[in-house]
């Protein structure tokens, strides 16, 4: 069983596009999270939700825009796709808002802008 | 400013050999510590971690961290390396109090680990 799964695994698409990523974990946490990890992998928190409300946002352009429809699941929302925009976006979650629980994460993300 | 930093982007060590990846942060407060694993295509799997406690720390595929707050670092060792281990590893913190007030790690830049034979 996977424990944070997302889909879709590769996304490659067109600039200009509007496209999602959905994400859903089994574990029971109450807190999930959005990262982006740039070509030198250098990771980044995006946004963080818990029990459906959005508790981090980033500085992150609005054209990125997060929903969570239950606590299980959190999906990532792009409008007008950039070059910018390429990297592999994961998933994640914890148990809580404490910061001495660990995350959890997906596998990934690979989103390619043509 | 709070910060977290790994030396060497990239370490290389034959099979069988100590593996050594260094994690150091800058904190007045000692973080909470973590060292994730990502091997290529996939996401980061957490090795281990250190909240509270013994300041020895063990984790899966024989890896152990130890804190040492005198030198602010968290480094990464196993004794013996395989060629399974050959992947990026990056050393996460989350700062006491947490900027923020939330669950928010902040990364390294992450250390690439080669095994050769």
């Amino acid at each position: 069983d996977t424990a944070v799964s997302q889909t879709p695994k590769y996304l490659v698409t067109q600039m200009g596009n509007d496209k999602s990523i959905k994400c859903e974990q089994n574990l029971g946490h109450d807190t999930m999270y959005w990262y982006k990890q740039d070509s030198k992998k250098f990771l980044k928190i995006m946004f963080s939700y818990n029990n459906k409300e959005l508790i981090i946002n980033e500085t992150v352009p609005n054209r990125f825009s997060p929903k969570s429809p239950d606590k299980a699941h959190l999906n990532l929302h792009i409008n007008s796709l950039e070059l910018g925009d390429s990297a592999v976006y994961f998933c994640a979650s914890s148990r809580g808002q404490g910061n001495n629980q660990p995350q959890h994460f997906g596998d990934g993300t690979r989103l390619s802008i043509l | 400013a709070q910060s977290v930093t790994q030396l060497g982007s990239h370490v290389s060590v034959s099979e069988g050999a100590l593996v050594l990846l260094r994690c150091n942060y800058s904190s007045s407060v000692p973080p909470y510590l973590f060292w994730y694993v990502q091997y290529p295509n996939q996401g980061l799997q957490l090795l281990l971690k250190y909240t509270t406690g013994a300041t020895l720390v063990k984790g899966i595929n024989g890896f152990e961290a130890e804190f040492k707050k005198s030198e602010t670092s968290f480094h990464l060792t196993k004794p013996s390396a395989h060629m399974s281990d050959a992947a990026e590893y990056f050393c996460a913190v989350n700062f006491v109090p947490p900027p923020g007030g939330y669950n928010k790690l902040i990364f390294g830049a992450g250390t690439r680990l080669a095994v050769h034979p």
